[in-house]
C-alpha cells in the first residue's frame, strides 16, 4: 500500500501569514493527490485535487503543486476561518486510497 | 444542490451488526463512484471501501475485508455500508463520499457516529 506523510504535523501561524504544508508519498503517484481541510465537527472539505486543480468554490489563496512523490500546499495569506486541519489523501491506480496523518494549522 | 445524508449509526455490542445508508440528491448518482470514510474519535481520517457506479468494482481497506460489504442501488439513489462482527476499533464517525474523475473526494456527507461498546 502507498503511505502517505504529511509535515508538519501541527503549524502555528498568523493572520495574513503564508503557509506550506508538504506531503509525501512512499512511491509515485503521478498527480493523484488531493487535499482536505476538516474543521473541528465537521466533515471534510475537497480543497485541491488532482495536485493543483483547485475545487470549485474555494479561496484562490489555496493551491497545490507537485506531481511524482512530493506535493505541497500553500495557503498564500491565511484567514481566520482557515485555521483547522488539513488532509493530503492520494487517489492513484486501485485502492486503498490511503490519506495523510493531518496537520493541524493553529493560530499563533 | 449535492447531498450526502448518512443514517443507520448507533451503540452497539462487539460482535454485533449494523447497516449504514447515504441518500444522495441533487446529482445523477448512477454515474459516479461512492465511497466509505471513517475517523476514529480525536484521529485522522481512514478510506474504508469504494464501489463504482455500476457495482462492477468494488474495494476495501484490510481493516475492514470480511466484515463490512458496500453496496448501492442506483434506482433508490443510495449507498449502504454492512458492518457485521463489529469491534471496539470500528468506533468512529462515517462519512459517504462522492468519488470524482480522478476519484477524489468532492461531496460529503455530515457523517453518522458508530459506536462499539459493552
Amino acid at each position: 500500500d502507498i503511505q502517505m506523510t504529511q509535515s508538519p504535523s501541527s503549524l502555528s501561524a498568523s493572520v495574513g501569514d503564508r503557509v506550506t504544508i508538504t506531503c509525501r508519498a512512499s512511491q509515485s503517484i503521478s498527480s493523484y493527490l488531493n487535499w482536505y481541510q476538516q474543521k473541528p465537527g465537521k466533515a471534510p472539505k475537497l480543497l485541491i485535487y488532482a495536485a493543483s486543480s483547485l475545487q470549485s468554490g474555494v479561496p484562490s489563496r489555496f493551491s497545490g503543486s507537485g506531481s511524482g512523490t512530493d506535493f505541497t500546499l500553500t495557503i498564500s495569506s491565511l484567514q481566520p476561518e482557515d485555521f483547522a486541519t488539513y488532509y493530503c489523501q492520494q487517489s492513484y491506480s486501485t485502492p486503498p486510497f490511503t490519506f495523510g496523518q493531518g496537520t493541524r494549522l493553529e493560530i499563533k | 444542490e449535492v447531498q450526502l445524508v448518512e443514517s443507520g449509526g448507533g451503540l452497539v455490542k462487539p460482535g454485533g451488526s449494523l447497516r449504514l445508508s447515504c441518500a444522495a440528491s441533487g446529482f445523477t448518482f448512477s454515474s459516479y463512484s461512492m465511497n466509505w470514510v471513517r475517523q476514529a474519535p480525536g484521529k485522522g481520517l481512514e478510506w474504508v471501501s469504494s464501489i463504482s457506479s455500476s457495482s462492477s468494482y468494488i474495494y476495501y481497506a484490510d481493516s475492514v475485508k470480511g466484515r463490512f460489504t458496500i453496496s448501492r442501488d442506483n434506482a433508490k439513489n443510495s449507498l449502504y455500508l454492512q458492518m457485521n462482527s463489529l469491534r471496539a476499533e470500528d468506533t468512529a464517525v462515517y462519512y459517504c463520499a462522492r468519488g470524482g474523475r480522478w476519484l477524489q473526494l468532492d461531496y460529503w456527507g455530515q457523517g453518522t457516529l458508530v459506536t462499539v461498546s459493552s
